[in-house]
């Protein structure tokens, strides 16, 4: 079946970027999500890409997308304490299933 | 903007007790979903609902009901409550299945 991994992990500067990494393994995947959950919130949906599209930028975030490998990846440039917390990884496939990622812990460091 | 709000943060209850989680959603959405939400699992998703009184299980339907009486309305149903059913439901709701929004969650007990 679908599967999406993440590493569970990740901590940086307070000012520095953060790349969340992502791999999925439904190659006919046709949406690619991040949500992000802060503590005890639901998840909230950050950005998505089309499986047709390389990159999308959105102030501060980029994704990017490498459909051979079946990598995804979110950038937060200029990290700040307020993007400390889960984020996900999702993937659509099709017939209203959406399979996520255990998530990422993002840890901020003043 | 998207809300779904779902009718308690926390919540605790005894063994074998009947619990019934409620969702409400403002956007006139065809899609509702039910997760739970484990340290080390991520989310898991129970049971969906794609119309009024339309059902589908998800991947952990067991020990769980839903009703979907009206289309904002979603209702997830433990039937007689067990301590590993303690953990964070999490409704969504969607319009065409892909895009989905996330009510604030119910933190649930079971004791």
């Amino acid at each position: 079946g679908e599967d999406v991994e993440q590493s569970l992990f990740l901590s940086v500067r307070e000012g520095d970027s953060s790349v969340i990494n992502c791999t999925y393994t439904d190659s006919s995947s046709t949406y690619l999500y991040w949500y992000k959950q802060e503590p005890g919130a639901g998840l909230q949906l950050l950005t998505y890409i089309f499986s047709n599209m390389d990159m999308k930028q959105d102030q501060r975030l980029t994704v990017l997308l490498n459909k051979k490998d079946k990598h995804l990846s979110l950038r937060i440039a200029d990290t700040q304490t307020g993007d400390s917390a889960i984020y996900f990884c999702a993937e659509y496939g099709g017939y209203q299933k959406v399979t996520f990622g255990i998530g990422t812990k993002l840890q901020v460091i003043p | 903007d998207v809300k779904v709000t779902q009718s308690s943060r926390y919540l605790v209850k005894r063994t074998g007790e009947k619990v019934f989680l409620e969702c409400v959603q403002d956007m006139d959405h065809e899609n509702m979903f039910w997760y739970r939400q484990d340290p080390g699992l991520g989310l898991r998703l129970i049971y969906f609902s794609y119309d009024v009184k339309m059902k589908e299980k998800g991947d952990i339907p067991e020990g769980y009901s839903v009703s979907r009486e009206k289309k904002e309305r979603f209702s997830l149903i433990l039937e007689s409550a067990s301590t590993n059913q303690t953990s964070m439901y999490l409704c969504a709701s969607s319009l065409r299945g892909n895009e989905q929004y996330f009510g604030p969650g119910t933190r649930l007990t079971v004791t």
